[in-house]
C-alpha cells in the first residue's frame, strides 16, 4: 500500500522567513502533486511534477520531486500572510487515482 | 482550464434520507471520476472510481451498497448517500481527469453534507 507521508503538519510561519514542507511516499512514482486548501473550499492545483529532478515555481513557492529518495518537497519563500492554508500533496497512484498526505496547516503570522 | 463542478454545494437532511451528489466536467469527457471524502482538518481519502458505462470500484472499508456511485455519461458522475446518517455528515470531493499525459485531476467544488 502506498503511504505519503507529509511533514510537518503544522506550520506557523513568521512574515518574511523561509519554510520547507515535505512530502514523503513508500513506492515508486514519477508524479507528484502539489495543493492548497482554504478553509471550506476545495483543492486548488498548485504544481504538477512529472520526473525525477523536477523544478517548478510560482511566485513565492517552489516544488521540487527526486523521485530517487522518494521526496518532494514545498519551499515557501519570503513568506506572507496570503500563504495561509493547507497544503497537499498527492501521488498518483495509478491512471489519475491519488493518495494525498495528511496535509500540512500553515498559519502565517507578522 | 478543465472546468469540474458539483451540485449541490451544501445539502442538511434527515437521518434516514438518501441525498444524491453530481459532479460534472464541463469542458471536456471524462471516461473516470473519483469521489473522495474529507472529515474536518483530515486529509482527502479515497472512495471510489467511477467508470463511464461500468460498475464503480470502491475502496477497502467503503460500502457500496451505501455510497452508490452511477457514471451515466462521459461528462456526468452522482454519488447517493443511501440512508444518510450523522457519521456519513463530511465534505464530498469529485474529480476528474482529460485523460491526456500524465493524468492531472481536476477537483470539483465539494458538497458539505450535513446529516442531523
Amino acid at each position: 500500500e502506498l503511504k505519503v507521508e507529509q511533514n510537518p503538519l503544522f506550520l506557523s510561519m513568521q512574515e518574511g522567513k523561509n519554510y520547507t514542507i515535505y512530502c514523503n511516499y513508500s513506492t515508486t512514482s514519477d508524479r507528484l502533486y502539489w495543493y492548497r486548501q482554504d478553509p471550506g473550499k476545495s483543492l486548488e492545483s498548485l504544481f504538477v511534477l512529472l520526473s525525477n529532478g523536477a523544478v517548478k515555481q510560482e511566485g513565492r513557492l517552489m516544488a521540487s520531486l527526486d523521485t530517487k529518495a522518494r521526496l518532494s518537497t514545498l519551499h515557501i519563500t519570503a513568506a506572507v500572510h496570503d500563504l495561509s492554508a493547507t497544503y497537499f500533496c498527492a501521488v498518483d497512484m495509478s491512471w489519475g487515482k491519488f493518495q494525498f498526505g495528511a496535509g500540512t496547516q500553515v498559519v502565517v503570522t507578522p | 482550464g478543465a472546468v469540474v463542478s458539483q451540485h449541490p454545494s451544501r445539502v442538511i437532511c434527515k437521518s434516514g434520507t438518501s441525498v444524491k451528489i453530481e459532479c460534472r466536467s464541463l469542458d471536456f469527457q471524462a471516461t473516470t471520476m473519483f469521489w473522495y471524502r474529507q472529515f474536518p482538518k483530515q486529509s482527502l481519502m479515497l472512495m471510489a472510481t467511477s467508470n463511464e458505462g461500468s460498475k464503480a470500484t470502491y475502496e477497502q472499508g467503503v460500502e457500496k451498497d451505501k455510497f452508490l456511485i452511477n457514471h451515466a455519461s462521459l461528462t456526468l458522475s452522482t454519488l447517493t448517500v443511501t440512508s444518510a446518517h450523522p457519521e456519513d455528515s463530511s465534505f464530498y470531493i469529485c474529480s476528474a481527469g482529460t485523460g491526456f499525459s500524465y493524468n492531472e485531476q481536476f477537483f470539483g467544488p465539494g458538497t458539505r453534507l450535513t446529516v442531523l
